[in-house]
């Protein structure tokens, strides 16, 4: 099973501040997938394939990485953005989310 | 437009059983596998496997086989998830997901509380 791992596991950053999430993967994945949830809401997919942006999703979020390295990064922090976001491999089964990152605004 | 509609909330108490639906609209139910996710209250997220909705074969992570049982009614475009001798630990919103690397198409969740 692949171990996906997040940090930090919560943080909290003011409007406008640049906003970086890591996800380390225990053995390589081919492309890493993030979402973000708030409340008990259904989880949003923000990006695919590593660095694809989802339908709908602001151009402040973009992803990057590979291997076993993968990054969200929020380029300037909007109040909308406070929510947990969690990477998720599809690579090998069992698919595995990684914990979560809790996201607080300042 | 594509929906995943889950069935209401269930109040179930240790040794019984629950069922809940996932209906599909909008696209053709046999062209994307369903995969089914926990989420126990504060936690984060837990795949549980999903099912081939073309040849109707589930595949479960290890946390979920025995109890856990995927099915479809694909003439109803519904896919369900089963669970048996329910125990306090499955205390959980379930969803369903359309095949995550197609898309983004959730259910809205079910709240499933086991108590006695």
């Amino acid at each position: 099973e692949i171990v996906l791992t997040q940090s930090p596991t919560t943080m909290a950053a003011s409007p406008g501040e640049k906003v970086t999430l890591t996800c380390l993967a225990s053995s390589s994945v081919n492309y890493m997938y993030w979402y973000q949830q708030k409340s008990s809401a259904s989880p949003k997919l923000l990006i695919y394939y590593t660095s694809i942006l989802a339908s709908g999703v602001p151009d402040r979020f973009s992803g990057s990485g590979s291997g076993t390295s993968y990054s969200l990064t929020i380029s300037s922090m909007e109040a909308e953005d406070a929510a947990i976001y969690y990477c998720l491999q599809l690579t090998s089964t069992p698919h595995t989310f990684g914990a979560g990152t809790k996201l607080e605004l300042k | 437009q594509i929906q995943l509609v889950q069935s209401g909330p269930e109040l179930k108490k240790p040794g019984e059983s629950v069922k809940i639906s996932c209906k599909a609209s909008g696209y053709t139910f046999t062209d994307y596998a369903m995969h089914w996710v926990k989420q126990a209250p504060g936690k984060g997220l837990k795949w549980m496997g999903w099912i081939n909705t073309y040849t109707g074969k589930p595949t479960y992570a290890d946390d979920f086989k025995g109890r856990f049982v995927f099915s479809l009614e694909a003439s109803a475009s519904t896919a369900n998830l089963q669970i048996s001798n329910l125990k306090n630990e499955d205390t959980a919103t379930y969803f369903c997901a359309r095949d995550p690397g197609a898309g983004d198409y959730w259910g809205q969740g079910v709240m499933v509380t086991v108590s006695s």
